[in-house]
């Protein structure tokens, strides 16, 4: 059985850098024709993607978000990693990291993480 | 980027009930089309994809149809445990969109 765990902090000041990881458990983040995805959920708002990354590191971002986000297969084990710059209030949100066959809608996703941006 | 328009907003249902949920996309996205569940405190689950399969493991009263620009969820006979908001989620044009969702409610 697959399961995702978001981790990182809680808590980011405008301006600075969110980074976020997701731990993958049941399966190996290199095998190929998986795609890595990370959505987020902000409060009263829909669901937006985020970007996602193959297992060969290609990666694709929202235009919306293009200029911020980075996604990364980590160094650590079975991890990838989001970060998204120079965050605003805009930014808060549930962070979800999501694992999916090819493009097609992920099965598998992690429990989310609240991610609050104040100072 | 492609605008799913997800109604009602809201639907008041009883159990046993069946409840017609409606997507429509701003542009054709063929049969690319998936429907979610979630419920407070807990990630989205996929239950139909490519309009109108369901997920492993996901009852036969739900079920799903539609393509192109108009979709649509059905749940027959709706259980206790099926009151949740319910998303679509298209996957031809990126990026992914999502509807802004329905909320299936205790009449």
């Amino acid at each position: 059985q697959v399961r995702l765990q978001e981790s990182g902090p809680g808590l980011v000041k405008p301006s600075q850098t969110l980074s976020l990881t997701c731990t993958v458990s049941g399966g190996s983040i290199s095998r190929g024709g998986y795609y890595w995805n990370w959505i987020r959920q902000r409060p009263g708002k829909g669901l937006e993607w985020i970007g996602y990354i193959s297992h060969s590191g290609n990666t694709f971002y929202n235009p919306s978000l293009r200029s911020r986000v980075t996604i990364s297969i980590g160094t650590s084990d079975n991890q990838f990693s989001l970060n998204v710059t120079s965050v605003t209030a805009a930014d808060t949100a549930v962070y979800y990291c999501s694992r999916a066959i090819g493009s097609s809608p992920p099965r598998y996703w992690g429990q989310g993480t609240l991610v609050t941006v104040s100072s | 980027e492609v605008v799913l328009t997800q109604s009602p907003a809201t639907l008041s249902v009883s159990p046993g009930d069946r409840a017609t949920l409606s997507c429509r996309a701003s542009q054709s996205v063929n049969f690319n089309l998936a429907w979610y569940q979630q419920k407070p405190g807990q990630a989205p689950r996929l239950l139909i994809d490519g309009a109108s399969d369901r997920a492993t493991g996901i009852p036969a009263r739900f079920s799903g149809s539609g393509s192109e620009t108009d979709f649509t969820l059905t749940i027959n006979s709706l259980q206790s445990e099926d009151f949740a908001v319910y998303f679509c989620q298209q996957y031809h044009i990126w990026p992914w969109t999502f509807g802004q969702g329905t909320k299936v409610d205790n009449k």
